[in-house]
């Protein structure tokens, strides 16, 4: 079966780190391109991060750029987000969503997972 | 302030249509990017309904369709059923961010 488990979510203070991952089954993310998506509790859908199909390239939102990393391993199957520097509007739930397209620009979340919920708070 | 523009929420009663509106600017949907559709029913991971602005994937029903024109693009849902009770998302690409961007989202009441 196709599918994506999330992992990592916790409870953690302002200023401090977190590490996501998420393992993938049924398909290699090493030709697929990758994202996380966060939801605030009660907000909407936010993209915050993709990793490329087969290149090495990562891209950022604005509003977590120099704070969180991508990356995979793609001999784990698995993609994760390490989080740096958290904010109280960092809280939300992440989920890890393959990106469906030709070029590193475009395209949908065909696959998500479940989420894993992290929460900043002193 | 989402980049992409959605109604806060919509309703219609059991068998009637709604529509979605979708309103963007020149550096995403304008600009050619495509327009997708997500449904989040209550509790669960969103779903995608529509790619490509009018394209269902397998399983989604005949009754949902896509549309884009210019900088707008809308979603609409005939023979409403309580099943159709979600959030809805609209999803593209923002060149001038460079990044993926999603509307504030709708939430659909079947009254």
């Amino acid at each position: 079966e196709v599918q994506l488990l999330e992992s990592g979510g916790g409870l953690v203070q302002p200023g401090g780190s977190l590490r996501l991952s998420c393992a993938a089954s049924g398909f290699s993310i090493s030709n697929n391109a990758m994202s996380w998506v966060r939801q605030a509790p009660g907000k909407g859908l936010e993209w915050v991060s993709g990793i490329s199909g087969r290149g090495s390239g990562t891209f950022y939102a604005d509003s977590v750029k120099g704070r969180f990393t991508i990356s995979r391993d793609n001999s784990k199957n698995t993609l994760y987000v390490q989080m740096n520097s958290l904010r109280a509007e960092d809280t939300a739930v992440y989920y890890c969503a393959k990106r469906i397209a030709l070029t590193d620009t475009g395209g949908y979340f065909d696959l998500w997972g479940r989420g894993t919920l992290v929460t900043v708070s002193s | 302030q989402s980049v992409l523009t959605q109604p806060p929420s919509v309703s219609g009663a059991p068998g009637q249509r709604v529509t979605i509106s979708c309103t963007g600017s020149s550096s995403n949907i304008g600009v050619g990017y495509d327009v997708y559709w997500y449904q989040q029913l209550p509790g669960m991971v969103p779903k995608f309904l529509i790619h490509g602005n009018t394209n269902r994937p397998s399983g989604v029903p005949d009754r949902i369709s896509g549309s884009k024109s210019g900088t707008s693009a809308s979603l609409a849902i005939t023979g409403l059923q309580a099943e159709d009770e979600a959030d809805y998302y609209c999803q593209s690409y923002d060149t001038s961010l460079s990044a993926w961007v999603f509307g504030g989202g709708t939430k659909l009441t079947v009254l």
